[in-house]
């Protein structure tokens, strides 16, 4: 079955630019049936959904992120990637990536187990 | 985009019925059948439990269902066992083609 793996630095400084990547195995990333997408998680609160990409590089993104947020797709991999810069402490959070169903049964299924990010000096 | 809203908590004996509400707005949940659930333990990643307002993917428990009635979408668990106790979201797409997030609820089984 599909499984999807986020990696990433684990500390970055504020200011400075996140950078994440989410590794899909046994399955393809360019299928038409799917969006990519990331969310996060802040330390004992709820989640936000920030974006999410389609094979052909189509992009949606959170409006209260846009301005920060790039996301890319690597078929050649089978990896997207998201990209948050400006950083300060309000972005320390699990982020997950996750596949998005499109068409019908709609939802994010499967997840990645999550990586802790945490911005601090 | 506003988050949708849920009650913080809410609490049931095992074998009972509790439903959780997730309100939004015309340009969310009641625009679009476009309503998902996720269930999520301490520590773990969320789980798709409900999608398309009412449908369960495969594997899920009957016991789970979800409906919407204008801008509000609901779950209810049937059947309230011990391993049901943990975190739900609702989500729901928007008029913006993103997607939101309720604030969560957290389901304590006495």
């Amino acid at each position: 079955q599909v499984q999807l793996q986020e990696s990433g630095p684990g500390l970055v400084k504020p200011s400075q630019t996140l950078s994440l990547t989410c590794t899909v195995s046994g399955g393809s990333i360019s299928s038409r049936d799917y969006y990519w997408t990331w969310i996060r998680q802040p330390p004992g609160k709820g989640l936000e959904w920030i974006g999410y990409i389609y094979y052909g590089g189509s992009t949606y993104y959170n409006p209260s992120l846009k301005r920060r947020i790039t996301m890319s797709v690597d078929t050649s991999k089978n990896q997207f990637s998201l990209k948050l810069n400006s950083v300060t402490a309000a972005d320390t959070a699990v982020y997950f990536c996750a596949r998005h169903r499109r068409g019908s049964m709609i939802g994010l299924d499967p997840w990645g187990q999550g990586t802790l990010i945490t911005v601090s000096s | 985009q506003s988050a949708l809203t849920q009650p913080a908590s809410v609490s049931g004996s095992p074998g009972q019925s509790i439903t959780i509400s997730c309100t939004g707005t015309s340009s969310d949940v009641g625009g679009y059948n476009y309503v998902s659930w996720y269930q999520q333990h301490p520590g773990k990643a969320p789980k798709l439990i409900i999608c398309d307002v009412n449908e369960r993917p495969s594997g899920i428990s009957n016991r789970f269902s979800g409906s919407k009635s204008g801008n509000t979408a609901s779950l209810t668990i049937s059947g309230l066992q011990a391993e049901d106790e943990g975190d739900y979201y609702c989500s729901s797409y928007t008029s913006s083609s993103t997607w939101v997030f309720g604030g969560g609820t957290k389901l304590t089984v006495l």
